[in-house]
């Protein structure tokens, strides 16, 4: 599965969307972008999935790049309970795993 | 709904004990996951389970390291004679995922060992 880059930490104001990127540039043609997040004393919690085209839920929009290089995990609007490691992983439809790396550390303030 | 249920939450044990980890995943969920999480790091992969077939344990680090799932539901993940490496926190993830699937796996909240 590929490797992913993500920031290791990012601030966001209460309210306003977050943005987090990730770097999936050795991605290949069946593998997902998954995302997940971990609040402390948790278990990671699914966010969104995209193979090529945008998605959006509930929670979080997911922007892939038409390359499929990178992608963005949008957080309309933040709130302090989005406080969280933000992971993003790339895995394709045979693998079973999830291959975690460092993730992002969104701190959201007030 | 119900989502994966680890138990216990904490567990603590002195050196050389044997331990037993248990989790209920998600129901009808055929896919099973477990993972080992250090302090500070990202979750590992340990093994996973198709119903009751282990189909991958490349994960588990030692052969003190035995997991089990036999009725193709709740699986239990045994660690023999522990040692204070064993201390983690174990997270149990279900899918419903049956091949090749895309289907995220969804996680438990995990149980704490710590060993002393």
């Amino acid at each position: 599965d590929a490797k992913t880059t993500q920031p290791p930490s990012m601030d966001c104001a209460e309210g306003r969307a977050a943005n987090l990127p990730c770097n999936h540039s050795t991605i290949s043609g069946n593998e997902y972008v998954y995302w997940y997040r971990q609040i402390h004393s948790q278990g990671p919690q699914y966010i969104i999935h995209g193979l090529k085209n945008n998605e959006t839920n509930e929670m979080a929009s997911l922007i892939i790049t038409e390359d499929r290089k990178s992608s963005t995990l949008i957080l309309p609007h933040a709130t302090l309970r989005d406080t969280a490691v933000y992971y993003c992983i790339v895995r394709g439809e045979y693998g079973n795993k999830l291959v975690f790396g460092a993730g992002t550390i969104l701190r959201v303030k007030s | 709904g119900a989502g994966v249920s680890q138990s216990p939450r904490y567990k603590v044990a002195k050196r050389g004990q044997d331990v037993a980890l248990r989790c209920d995943p998600i129901s009808g969920h055929v896919s099973l996951f477990w993972y080992q999480q250090a302090l500070g790091q990202g979750p590992e992969f340990l093994t996973y389970f198709q119903n009751e077939a282990q189909l991958d344990k490349s994960g588990l680090p030692s052969d003190r390291f035995f997991a089990e799932r036999p009725e193709g539901s709740v699986s239990t993940l045994k660690i023999q004679r522990t040692q204070q490496e064993d201390s983690a926190v174990y997270l149990c993830a279900s899918s419903l995922a049956r091949g090749p699937s895309s289907r995220p796996q969804h996680f438990g909240d995990g149980t704490r060992l710590s060993i002393l």
